[in-house]
């Protein structure tokens, strides 16, 4: 089973914030979160992934809670070419040996 | 470009038959993950190599085999295909591992996958 729960679709405005939550109650202490997408059949690709504190790249935000068990990725001006299949995981860090679990996803669409 | 390449980008076969799909990673990535994903589900997690070693393992099927050469490239071998077993399949490599830096996490890089049809 995932270790992170997410709504399965949202719809956001071009132009808008897109604020996608995940839930990750059981989550370690050693464990990040992660957040990939996926375009179509496109291969995934990475976007962001945190701790505890709160991260910023070029692509989006992710804002994780004091106690770490949900998190939510913030994509600022969302364009129609973010619309994809957002998944968020949980990982240890470096040392990774267990089953890589991705959920469903949120389906993300941005419209026009 | 993620840096992690795959091919052949296609592969039509029969059932019955076997397949090989290959996967190069990133320069300087020991870590390799194969994933099964059928028409409209999730990324199945099929199996992980560190730097030639199995080191994680999801639900794949007895016919489905992998490894990882020496020089890190690694190949998923699909026999006595179905065709159930329809799908893209991925690779991601990452830096994970006991070698990797302090400050290494496992950041998984994909290539841009191999649809798989058995007809």
């Amino acid at each position: 089973d995932a270790k992170t729960t997410q709504p399965p679709s949202m719809d956001c405005a071009e132009g808008r914030a897109a604020n996608l939550p995940c839930n990750h109650s059981t989550i370690s202490g050693n464990e990040y979160v992660y957040w990939y997408r996926q375009i179509h059949s496109q291969g995934p690709q990475y976007i962001i992934h945190g701790l505890k504190n709160n991260e910023t790249n070029e692509m989006a935000s992710l804002i994780i809670t004091e106690d770490r068990k949900s998190s939510t990725l913030i994509l600022p001006h969302a364009t129609l070419r973010d619309t994809a299949v957002y998944y968020c995981i949980v990982r240890a860090q470096k040392t990774s040996y267990d089953k890589v679990i991705f959920g469903p996803g949120t389906s993300l669409s941005v419209i026009p | 470009d993620s840096g992690v390449t795959q091919t052949p980008k296609h592969l039509i076969t029969a059932t019955g038959q076997r397949v090989t799909l290959r996967c190069s990673p990133r320069s300087g990535d020991l870590s390799v993950y194969w994933y099964q994903q059928s028409l409209d589900q999730g990324l199945q997690f099929l199996i992980q190599y560190y730097n030639g070693e199995e080191r994680a393992k999801g639900n794949i099927l007895e016919r489905f085999s992998a490894q990882q050469f020496p020089d890190l490239h690694s190949e998923l071998n699909l026999s006595s295909l179905e065709l159930g077993d329809s799908a893209l399949y991925f690779c991601a490599s990452s830096v994970a591992g006991p070698l990797a830096g302090a400050t290494s996490t496992d950041t998984q890089y994909f290539g841009p996958g191999t649809r798989l049809t058995v007809l």
